[in-house]
């Protein structure tokens, strides 16, 4: 089984100010690593996933997360955000062989981006 | 062209009634999902299919019943309804096979019970 732990429920971050959003899993099998973005109202929007090799990935929008291991860990950075930015955002893991391809999501972190 | 369309997008009904909500997805994938999103934001699975057969149920009240007439379309009716299950319930498919290449979601559909 696994588990997705989203440490911050809202993050509040000035315009082109850097942001960090934290997540942290647990599994007893190998994971692939997912972030999602949901804007007001609508479905959620795939950013980046680590399958496997390198362990910084870098996604749509300017985000990019590292993967590490030994802290079961898979931030998500921005080095500099947009009042566009701001919208939930949900971590997501999936077991390598998980039935189903089933993922499970964290709790989301809503980023408020103001002027 | 919509990838993944859920039909209808708000549903307003009492408790007591039945409903279902629609999913089509044009992507040829062949898994499909319900998730259940609540007040909270927080996204629970309920059920997937895979080439028309379940493979996933989680803790769901019998009163959810999903049905895949083809690998296309993912539908979920719901009888009794009562006010817990007022929530956004999304749509989502992928594809098997090597790897995992995440969801593609639906816009979801917003069910309010009242």
């Amino acid at each position: 089984a696994q588990s997705v732990t989203q440490l911050d429920s809202q993050v509040p971050v000035f315009e082109e100010a850097p942001v960090e959003l934290r997540c942290n899993y647990s599994s007893s099998v190998s994971v692939y690593l997912f972030w999602y973005v949901q804007y007001p109202n609508q479905g959620l929007q795939l950013l980046l996933k680590y399958l496997s090799g390198s362990t910084l990935v870098k996604g749509i929008n300017g985000f990019e997360a590292e993967f590490n291991k030994s802290q079961t860990s898979f931030h998500l950075r921005k080095p500099s955000v947009h009042i566009s930015d701001t919208a939930e955002y949900f971590c997501a893991v999936g077991g390598v062989k998980a039935a189903g391809n089933k993922l499970t999501f964290g709790g989301g972190t809503r980023v408020l981006v103001k002027p | 062209d919509t990838a993944v369309s859920q039909t209808p997008k708000y549903l307003v009904t009492q408790m007591g009634n039945d409903k279902s909500i629609k999913c089509e997805q044009n992507l040829g994938h062949d898994t499909m999902y319900w998730y259940k999103q609540d007040s909270k934001k927080f996204l629970k699975i309920m059920f997937s299919y895979n080439n028309k057969e379940l493979i996933i149920n989680e803790t769901v009240p019998n009163r959810f019943s999903p049905k895949s007439p083809d690998k296309a379309h993912l539908n979920l009716h719901i009888n009794s309804l009562e006010l817990g299950d007022s929530a956004v319930y999304f749509c989502a498919s992928t594809t098997s096979g090597q790897g995992l290449y995440g969801y593609t979601f639906g816009s979801g559909t917003r069910l309010t019970v009242v």
